[in-house]
């Protein structure tokens, strides 16, 4: 069974620090694995979707990196903004194993101005 | 505004009331997924549409859940006889199937989700 860990839980910076989110997974047969953004109550807003076959993706202050065979992808964003505090969600497709999304428990974010 | 969209928002209810979510996806996306979230956790999948057909279905779905999308656009995932253990925020996501090379099986893209349903059951 997929297992996916994000570390860490919760984090607060200052506003204008680059910072890296962590995200575990336990079996590197993946297929694919997205980063989500979530604000309180909200739904979820993709960020980046990286394909098994990639090892990064960028978007803006964005960069996601994937190293499947240590079971690892890493969310780093550059110059943060208030407007960045959310609650960061990654979450892992398996190949050939159906069409479900194993998510992390997420990394909440604050970044104070 | 063409993305995922669910209602109602809200839904406050008695226990043992059944309730019924909608869900339609962005026009395009053959691909529709509802997953559930409690509070402070991630995501949890409950299951999948590709068209009309109901193609997985996680064990969290009790036989209280029903899910449908009877023509392969909007979804209704209804809950009877409803517990406190049911409150949650109720996800829907959409997607294209993409054909893989090599494969021939089609598998899903990248997932757009809904604003969600949250339902407290009193």
């Amino acid at each position: 069974k997929q297992e996916v860990t994000q570390i860490p839980a919760a984090l607060s910076v200052p506003e204008g620090e680059n910072l890296v989110l962590n995200c575990s997974f336990t079996d590197s047969a993946i297929y694919n694995l997205q980063w989500f953004r979530q604000d309180p109550g909200k739904g979820l807003t993709s960020l980046l979707l990286i394909q098994s076959s990639q090892r990064e993706q960028t978007s803006g202050r964005l960069n996601a990196s994937l190293d499947k065979s240590s079971g690892r992808s890493t969310l780093y964003i550059a110059a943060s903004q208030p407007g960045d505090s959310a609650t960061y969600l990654c979450a892992v497709r398996l190949a050939n194993a159906g069409n479900m999304l194993t998510f992390g428990g997420g990394t909440r974010l604050m970044v104070k101005p | 505004d063409t993305g995922v969209s669910q209602n109602p928002r809200h839904k406050i209810t008695k226990r043992g009331q059944n309730v019924t979510f909608r869900c339609d996806p962005i026009s395009e996306h053959n691909r529709l997924y509802w997953y559930r979230q409690t509070l402070g956790q991630g995501p949890e999948f409950l299951t999948y549409f590709q068209n009309e057909a109901q193609l997985e279905k996680s064990r969290l779905l009790s036989d209280r859940f029903s899910a449908e999308r009877p023509k392969g656009s909007f979804s209704t995932l209804e809950i009877q006889r409803t517990e406190q253990g049911d409150s949650a925020m109720y996800l829907c996501a959409s997607s294209f199937g993409v054909r893989t090379a090599g494969q021939g099986a089609l598998r899903g893209g990248e997932l757009f989700f809904g604003e969600g349903s949250r339902l407290t059951v009193l």
